[in-house]
């Protein structure tokens, strides 16, 4: 089946410094990816769709300017989690559409912000 | 805008009985539901989708789901649990057709007692 990976896998940072996670479709082109968001014991809320070589849907509510995305080539989208605070700490999940109808998802990434 | 209900966000269940995890959907058109699993510390896991063809649906390691147009339900059942099925189920919802994003469910935890 389709794979979707992400890296890193855990990430421990201090807090004002930014982090990059990566998003790749392995075995398939995605030009559509997105970026979900998971607190522990709660569900997933889609942060943004990103699109390959144009700019990023943010939901409402989620700061553009905070979490940067970046879906420069078909198999690659980043998103960039800039003056990482606490309550930024997350598990930050990515997933990839192949074939118009189900969604393949990353392992995820899981950040503490200290 | 298209939604689900999970309607327990905690099922218990002894090894060998049979699983019911209840779902009902609201959309203005003839939606595309999934139903994905979660293990502790691992990625979402695609059990399985409908889009609009079989009403049953089966799905991986023996779960099926029957959608039910008049009940606006999506129920995953299984006929015999395993200790293995111990795990996060989210019931899933399309946002729109096409390559467009997901809705979760808030998530029923599904715990099996040997």
């Amino acid at each position: 089946g389709a794979v979707v990976s992400q890296h890193p896998s855990w990430v421990i940072c201090k807090s004002g410094t930014s982090v990059k996670i990566e998003c790749r479709s392995l075995d398939f082109q995605a030009t559509t990816m997105f970026w979900y968001r998971q607190f522990p014991k709660q569900s997933l809320m889609l942060m943004a769709t990103s699109n390959e070589g144009s700019k990023a849907t943010y939901e409402q509510g989620v700061e553009k300017d905070k979490f940067l995305i970046n879906h420069a080539s078909l198999t690659l989208s980043t998103l960039t989690v800039t003056s990482a605070h606490p309550e930024d700490s997350s598990f930050y999940i990515c997933s990839a559409n192949r074939d118009g109808e189900t969604q393949y998802f990353g392992p995820g990434t899981r950040l503490l912000v200290l | 805008a298209q939604s689900v209900t999970q309607l327990d966000s905690h099922v218990s269940v002894s090894e060998g009985t049979p699983v019911l995890l209840r779902c009902n959907y609201s959309s203005s058109y003839s939606p595309s539901l999934f139903w994905y699993v979660q293990h502790p510390n691992k990625g979402l896991q695609l059990l399985l989708k409908y889009t609009s063809a079989a009403t049953l649906v089966k799905g991986i390691n023996g779960f099926e789901a029957e959608f039910k147009k008049s009940e606006t339900s999506f129920h995953l059942t299984k006929p015999s649990a395993h200790m293995s099925d111990a795990a996060e189920y989210f019931c899933v919802v399309r946002r729109n057709s096409g390559n467009t994003p997901l809705v979760f469910g808030k998530g029923t935890r599904l715990s099996v007692i040997a």
